[in-house]
């Protein structure tokens, strides 16, 4: 099984300042067939189930905002959040569909400092 | 606009049954690979169990194969999780989720039901 593990575990950042997530795969995401890497971002907020912010690691779902951004490629992810606001607060998960299992990441808690 | 509504969830003892049910509706539903996904109290998120469009196919994660089964229906354009032989550790918010076509991911998913397994 591919394991997905993000860092930090947490992370307080001041509004309007840059957020960071890194996740990072036990093994490549990257399919050679389509050169597409087969992980996505998701957000949760409390109470809710999570939304898809990413997919193909870097293509922006419809209506996400764009000071959210994806990137990386093979076994090394980032999700930068390039000007935190009030209701960015939420956990963030990755999840790779390579192949099977899909696993996600633990989750990144992000809070406002 | 999509819409998929979770139904089914409770209290079970451990060793019991229940089944999901998850009800989809503002897309052609037939043309969808569907998935669930947990999450235990405080937990992080797991997948256990996605289906082909057809029904054809279908996938579980380790924790669940030979406990659990997904089916769909694609006329009452419904997916369901039948889950025998409850634990304990399968206490958990299940969610239905949509894999979007192509190489996105899963792009809808419903509000979630809780499963409870306890004496």
């Amino acid at each position: 099984d591919i394991v997905m593990t993000q860092s930090p575990d947490s992370l307080a950042v001041s509004l309007g300042e840059r957020a960071t997530i890194n996740c990072k795969s036990s093994q490549s995401v990257l399919y050679s067939s389509d050169n597409k890497n087969y992980l996505a971002w998701y957000q949760q907020k409390p109470g809710q189930p999570p939304k898809l912010l990413f997919y193909w690691a870097s293509t922006r779902e419809s209506g996400v905002p764009d000071r959210f951004s994806g990137s990386g490629s093979g076994t090394d992810f980032t999700l930068t959040i390039s000007s935190l606001q009030a209701e960015d607060v939420a956990v963030y998960y990755c999840q790779h569909y390579y192949n099977i299992p899909w696993t996600f990441g633990q989750g990144t808690r992000v809070e406002i400092k | 606009q999509v819409q998929l509504v979770e139904s089914g969830g409770g209290l079970v003892k451990p060793g019991g049954s229940l089944r999901l049910s998850c009800a989809a509706s503002g897309f052609t539903f037939s043309d969808y690979y569907m998935s669930w996904i947990r999450q235990a109290p405080g937990k992080g998120l797991e997948w256990i169990s996605y289906i082909r469009p057809s029904g054809s196919g279908t996938y579980y994660a380790d924790s669940v194969k030979g406990r659990f089964t997904i089916s769909r229906d694609n006329v009452e354009t419904s997916v369901y999780l039948q889950m025998n032989s409850l634990r304990v550790e399968d206490t958990a918010v299940y969610y239905c989720a949509r894999k979007g076509q192509g190489g996105s991911g899963l792009d809808y998913w419903g509000q979630g039901a809780l499963v409870t397994v306890s004496s």
